[in-house]
């Protein structure tokens, strides 16, 4: 079952432009959290958001969440080279059960 | 350094021949979990466990045995590998408690081809 769904599947910026990455969910969420992956590495993880929180800044990363709608977004401020990877949203329905992630969206900053 | 160890990074084997990746972490962490990745479908998540002798089916679980004796050890067993196991998996834990709670830390993966 596919709970995560990442919007676009791909995207393609300049450097210093901003760029949103949106992810839906179909079921009630305890947390949902935000990875990045480069090329077939491991996954590492950006940010974890409850389900009682709107909104959360590190760094250069802003991710929101409504619940209401289902969905979540994360937004990169300021992109660079190296912000080029694949970006997940992974959800769990509380905070001991499975993981769901989404198919991911592959950002692609060019220098 | 904390971190999450899979082995071996690399397999191939032939169908039917049963292989065990291991995957061990050293940040005694409560929960773990094994995903497999595949071109266009993100990461799926096979089995996890909330604790010692503690495990539960994920999304894929057919075909795929795991065990947890210890809890530092969570490995992943393919009892008789088919050509469509054929994958990049990843183990990965996290805390149940605490400010990094559900935070999930994740090894450098194991890319497995079965002929």
């Amino acid at each position: 079952s596919q709970q995560g769904e990442e919007d676009p599947q791909a995207l393609s910026i300049q450097e210093g432009e901003n760029a949103t990455m949106n992810c839906s969910y179909k079921t009630s969420i305890n947390n949902l959290q935000w990875y990045r992956q480069n090329s077939g590495r491991g996954l590492v993880h950006l940010i974890l958001i409850r389900s009682n929180e709107r909104e959360k800044h590190s760094g250069r990363l802003r991710v929101t969440l409504d619940t209401s709608k289902k969905s979540s977004s994360l937004l990169i401020t300021a992109s660079r080279a190296a912000d080029t990877a694949s970006y997940f949203c992974a959800t769990m329905k509380t905070s001991y059960d499975k993981v769901i992630f989404g198919p991911g969206t592959s950002l692609s900053v060019i220098p | 350094e904390a971190q999450v160890t899979q082995n071996p990074r690399y397999l191939i084997t032939v169908t039917g021949k049963k292989l065990t990746v291991t995957c061990s972490q050293n940040m005694n962490h409560e929960y773990m979990s094994w995903y497999r990745q595949d071109p266009g479908l993100g990461l799926r998540q096979i089995y996890y466990s909330m604790n010692v002798e503690v495990t539960d089916k994920g999304d894929v679980p057919e075909g795929y045995k795991v065990s947890r004796k210890e809890k530092r050890n969570f490995p992943l067993i393919l009892e008789s590998p088919s050509p469509n196991q054929t994958s990049l998996y990843f183990c990965a834990s996290s805390p149940t408690g605490g400010i990094a709670k559900n935070i999930q830390y994740f090894g450098a993966g194991t890319r497995l081809s079965v002929l």
